[in-house]
């Protein structure tokens, strides 16, 4: 069955620290892999998606994720977080076939100054 | 574009009071999806629409739920009769039209309070 795990359920770092959140996923065909982002009292705003090519993909707010087939891994990352990065982290898979998409269970990020 | 647009933003009903939540999705978009946050279950997918027409309902929790597309701009998300454990963030999300495959645009949500 397919499915996402995030093993950190919550993650502190300093500003100015870098980020690694990470994410593994289980899915028998190639994935369509996304990291989404939630702020309080908000929605799940994209951040970006990789569907095939450069497995190294750019995102906004100067994220970047890494798709690793050999480790099923897509882990999220940032070389320098600033405070407003403070949210929840959903990483996510695309089924083919349609549109549904199976989320991971989240991780917090708090940054501290 | 607007976005995808919920309403009410937040909801408090009694025990047992039917509750409506409603949505408009993006424009050209041919997805909806209802999801239902809480703290305990994380992110749950409820039930997805194409082309107004429910595809998977899976998620669905029980009969008390019920969800309509009648047209192309507009869904509702029916809880009746409500009761405290549905008590959750509703969220409505949309996709299809030029968008990349499979992302998807949420809406703000919908604060559920059943007491």
């Amino acid at each position: 069955a397919q499915s996402v795990t995030q093993p950190d359920i919550h993650i502190t770092v300093s500003e100015g620290a870098s980020l690694e959140l990470r994410c593994n996923y289980s899915y028998g065909a190639t994935p369509y892999l996304f990291w989404y982002v939630q702020s309080p009292g908000q929605g799940l705003q994209l951040l970006l998606k990789y569907f095939s090519g450069d497995t190294l993909v750019q995102g906004i707010k100067g994220f970047e994720a890494e798709f690793k087939r050999s480790q099923s891994s897509f882990n999220l990352r940032k070389p320098s977080v600033h405070w407003s990065d403070a949210a929840e982290y959903f990483c996510a898979v695309g089924l083919t076939g349609g549109f549904k998409t199976i989320f991971g269970a989240g991780t917090r990020l708090f940054v501290k100054a | 574009d607007a976005g995808v647009i919920q309403s009410p933003r937040h909801e408090v009903t009694e025990m047992g009071q039917e509750v409506t939540l409603r949505c408009k999705p993006i424009s050209g978009h041919d997805y909806l999806f209802w999801y239902r946050q809480t703290m305990m279950r994380g992110l749950e997918l409820l039930i997805y629409f194409n082309n107004n027409v429910p595809i998977d309902d899976s998620g669905m929790p029980e009969d008390r739920f019920s969800a309509k597309m009648p047209n192309a701009s507009f869904s509702t998300l029916k809880i009746q009769p409500s009761e405290p454990r549905d008590s959750a963030v509703y969220f409505c999300a949309s996709s299809g039209g030029t968008v990349s495959y499979n992302e998807q645009f949420f809406g703000p949500g919908t604060r559920l309070t059943v007491l």
